[in-house]
């Protein structure tokens, strides 16, 4: 079975702040890659996917980038509405999470 | 505006069963694959199955493989779950969502869920 790892699991950080976000794959076996913003008690909301694709509607600060085994999603510059959880997905698996906090 | 809406969650027994629809409008059912996801209380999504457009292709995590079936039905824009042998580690959150491309699970549209509690 495939792991997925994600760091940080938390994060604290201030608005305007470059916030960075990888996830790492037990063993490569697709080119795609996405990652979902998730608030309490909302479903998770698709940002990016085929590792860099940026979704119909998201602001251009969320980006994704990364190949074989390791993935990243950038904020450029956080914005108060971007605290939540994040998670990476390949296929039939996601990450466990990295939660984003107001420092 | 793309709407999907779960239903039939509940209460069930260990062992028992239950039947999920989720109902689409704001797009072509028909032309997209569909996906359910699962939630369990703190915990994060697990991709639970998905059906092709026209339902000739299904996959399953390894956990489900022969207790859950994934079905649809075009012409009426329904997805449905059914749930059979139901363990304590079925309990969450069941969401249906929409494939952005067909065969990837990167899932665009989310509806709101719908709560599968297994217990005596």
């Amino acid at each position: 079975d495939i792991q997925m790892t994600q760091s940080p699991s938390t994060l604290s950080a201030s608005v305007g702040d470059r916030v960075t976000i990888t996830c790492r794959v037990s063993q490569s076996i697709s080119s795609s890659l996405a990652w979902y913003q998730q608030k309490t008690g909302k479903a998770p909301k698709l940002l990016i996917y085929k590792v860099s694709t940026l979704e119909s509607g998201v602001p251009s600060r969320f980006s994704g980038s990364g190949s074989g085994t390791e993935f990243t999603l950038t904020i450029s510059s956080l914005q108060p509405d971007d605290f939540a959880t994040y998670y990476c997905q390949q296929f039939a698996t996601f990450g466990p999470g990295t939660k984003v906090e107001i420092k | 505006e793309v709407l999907l809406v779960e239903s039939g969650g509940g209460l069930v027994q260990p062992g028992g069963s239950l039947r999920l629809s989720c109902g689409a409008s704001g797009f072509r059912f028909s032309e997209y694959w569909m996906s359910w996801v699962r939630q369990a209380p703190g915990m994060g999504p697990e991709w639970v199955a998905h059906i092709k457009t026209d339902g000739s292709y299904k996959n399953y995590v390894d956990s489900v493989k022969g207790r859950f079936t994934v079905s649809r039905d075009n012409a009426k824009n329904a997805l449905y779950l059914q749930m059979d042998s139901l363990r304590a580690e079925d309990t969450a959150l069941y969401y249906c969502a929409r494939e952005v491309i067909g065969g990837t699970t990167d899932l665009d549209f989310w509806g709101q869920g719908t709560l599968v509690t297994v217990s005596s």
